[in-house]
């Protein structure tokens, strides 16, 4: 499967908790984007790298999230201090565009 | 920002009807213009877009329209099937500042009745 990975594929976490979510995006795709989905809404934007520049953060976007990109290949998105709030499905997508993005499976995120 | 709103929120047609769905935004500047289905437990996929440059654009049974000046577009299903019966969400690129972000709408659930 070449397509958007994203790994775990569900997370169940107690509040408080840090959690760390990863995402490999199509190969040549130097776009990636981070999104959350909650039931019964569309994707929300996070943020967004080209290579390993994070070029946008959502305003909504709290302290306690934090995303990387390091070598411009993978993504990780991590949560500290995890709140009940933060429930929701967490999509990665890719472009080499910057305007066709291909979503990932999404991780589905559980705080109890 | 960029504010996306989408209706209706579900439709139900009998299969081979049309389905058509209407999308309003406000930025004017939004250059991009994508549809996604998502079917209960998948990712979103992309099934069409337009530019800001072009009116129209088909493929096979599904088409998008854009009135740039009325700030809204629209998806048409022909001919719709079982397999049709999904949430369809319509989002927007704002552009601005090199933006690249997509604002998406709220999803509409479409099923197609056999």
């Amino acid at each position: 499967d070449t397509g958007v990975s994203q790994d775990p594929r569900h997370k169940i976490t107690k509040r408080g908790q840090n959690v760390t979510f990863r995402c490999d995006p199509i190969s040549e795709h130097n776009r990636l984007y981070w999104y959350r989905q909650t039931l019964g809404q569309g994707p929300e934007f996070l943020t967004y790298f080209q290579n390993e520049a994070q070029l946008e953060k959502s305003r909504l976007l709290s302290d306690r999230f934090s995303a990387e990109r390091p070598k411009g290949s993978f993504s990780t998105l991590e949560i500290q201090r995890t709140e009940q709030g933060d429930s929701a499905m967490y999509l990665c997508a890719s472009s080499s565009t910057g305007h066709e993005q291909f979503f990932g499976p999404g991780t589905r995120l559980t705080v109890l | 920002g960029e504010n996306v709103e989408q209706h209706p929120s579900t439709l139900s047609v009998q299969e081979g009807d049309s389905a058509v769905i209407k999308c309003t935004y406000s930025d004017s500047a939004s250059n991009y213009f994508p549809w996604y289905k998502q079917e209960l437990g998948k990712r979103p996929q992309l099934i069409i877009d337009i530019r800001s440059n072009v009116g129209e654009k088909k493929d096979q049974r599904i088409a998008v329209t854009l009135n740039k000046t009325a700030k809204h577009f629209s998806l048409h299903i022909t001919e719709t099937q079982p397999e049709d019966s999904a949430v369809y969400f319509c989002a927007a690129s704002p552009g601005r500042g090199g933006s690249e972000k997509l604002v998406f709408g709220k999803g509409m659930k479409l099923t197609v009745n056999p």
